[in-house]
């Protein structure tokens, strides 16, 4: 079974700041790794994700997110966030050997002030 | 953005009673899933399908059912609605059991007073 442990349940950050997001992981296997953003009252939308390859995978809106396999993390990270990067963030695995069902970390709410 | 509807969006029900909600996709994919979004629990999975009467066990499927007779329509039923199942409830879809995306509808606010 995997397992997500988002360390941080908010991050406030000023605009223009830099952020990052701390994501660590458990399996047993190999895994694929997501980051999704979800806005006030809307689903969730993918920002990006790793499958294999450079462990340094880049995203939407300027995000930007790098797999250690030997930490088991997965921090999402923004040079400088706006105001409207304000959202809730959930990190999220799938075991390759498990079809498309995601395990959710708990998620991080990112708060920017101006 | 992925055809998926959710309905209702709000629906507030008293304790007991039967509740029924639809997610309907346009995608024609094969994999639909029922997820429960709580504080602090990030998003945990109800129930799947992975094709027309195929259905399986999530990590938190104790009270609830489901049911794929289409394959553009996956229903999640409460058959007696407690408090604990208030929730908001989110479907999502893939493509394939290797896809590399899930994608997600909006959102359903269940209230269960």
């Amino acid at each position: 079974a995997q397992s997500v442990t988002q360390l941080d349940s908010q991050v406030p950050v000023f605009e223009e700041a830099p952020v990052e997001l701390r994501c660590n992981y458990s399996s047993s296997v190999s895994v694929y790794l997501f980051w999704y953003v979800q806005y006030p009252n809307q689903g969730l939308q993918l920002l990006l994700k790793y499958l294999s390859g450079s462990t340094l995978v880049k995203g939407i809106n300027g995000f930007e997110a790098e797999f250690n396999k030997s930490q088991t993390s997965f921090h999402l990270r923004k040079p400088s966030v706006h105001i409207s990067d304000t959202a809730e963030y959930f990190c999220a695995v799938r075991a390759n050997n498990a079809g498309n069902m995601l395990t959710f970390g708990g998620g991080t709410r990112l708060m920017v002030k101006p | 953005d992925a055809g998926i509807t959710q309905s209702p969006r709000h629906k507030v029900t008293e304790t007991g009673t039967p509740v029924t909600l639809r997610c309907h996709q346009t995608e024609n994919h094969r994999y639909m899933y029922w997820y429960r979004q709580d504080p602090g629990h990030g998003l945990r999975l109800i129930h799947y399908s992975y094709g027309v009467k195929d259905t399986d066990k999530g990590e938190v499927s104790d009270g609830y059912s489901v049911s794929r007779s289409k394959t553009e329509d996956f229903l999640l039923t409460l058959e007696s609605a407690t408090s604990s199942q208030t929730s908001v409830y989110f479907c999502a879809i893939s493509e394939s059991y290797s896809g590399t995306e899930a994608f997600f509808g909006q959102g359903t606010r269940l209230t269960v007073v």
